[in-house]
């Protein structure tokens, strides 16, 4: 299995919803990424968990929560959102950096996104 | 920090011919990866190619290649023989090769390619 599966696709929700984007992948990596993504432009990264330890946050707002429950899991909690919020969620997942191995090392498999819009 | 440009926002191809799609990086780095992602309208960012900097030999994946000069800092990106299927927009990318390092991967704007048949 080489693919990273993010659900749902598209997702609409309210300021006041609470709702959960799930990312899940089993390739054995220990890196999983959040990122951001508006139309035409590079995807901007949120989280990184590595070992299931979130290892980086990006100065995101406490409306976004990432969850790591286990290797192969990963979330992203949504409470309160505001309409710019509205973008193209990419989750991504890699072999560990502490676990570099030159030849194949570094490279980020990436789910096809679910889409949300804030209303 | 590390920067990647893209300074071409479009660019077009006909179909069957080569194109070239340029960027360039900024670091003080000599170990690091560079890479070609594509994101189709189907959204998922595919790799298309990578290249390890400790590397002199310019890495080739069946019609896509990169000229990768480390002294000017370029890495650019031909596409030979272009599909209709390579229309996509294509992100440059860097990440530091050191280990324990910001594990963050560094995109260019992107260029939008758009093949004519």
């Amino acid at each position: 299995d080489t693919e990273v599966t993010q659900t749902p696709k598209h997702l609409v929700m309210g300021m006041t919803n609470k709702k959960s984007l799930k990312c899940e992948q089993h390739m054995g990596h220990r890196a999983m990424y959040w990122y951001k993504q508006k139309a035409k432009k590079p995807p901007e990264l949120m989280f990184v968990y590595s070992y299931e330890k979130l290892s980086i946050n990006e100065s995101v707002p406490s409306r976004f929560s990432p969850e790591c429950p286990n290797s192969s899991l990963l979330n992203l909690h949504l409470h309160a959102l505001q309409p710019e919020d509205s973008a193209l969620y990419l989750c991504a997942s890699s072999q560990a950096y502490s676990r570099v191995i030159r030849s194949g090392a570094n490279v980020l498999t990436f789910g096809a996104g679910s889409r949300l819009t804030v209303l | 920090a590390q920067t990647v440009t893209q300074s071409q926002p479009e660019m077009s191809v006909q179909e069957a011919e080569t194109v070239t799609l340029s960027c360039t990086y900024d670091t003080s780095e000599s170990d690091y990866y560079l890479f070609w992602y594509k994101q189709p309208p189907s959204r998922q960012m595919i790799l298309v190619i990578r290249q390890e900097a400790y590397k002199q030999q310019n890495a080739t994946e069946n019609r896509f290649s990169v000229n990768f000069q480390k002294a000017a800092k370029s890495f650019s990106l031909k596409i030979s023989d272009s599909q209709l299927g390579d229309a996509a927009m294509y992100f440059c990318a860097y990440r530091s090769a050191k280990i324990g390092a910001n594990s963050k991967l560094t995109f260019g704007k992107g260029i939008t390619l758009s093949v004519r048949p």
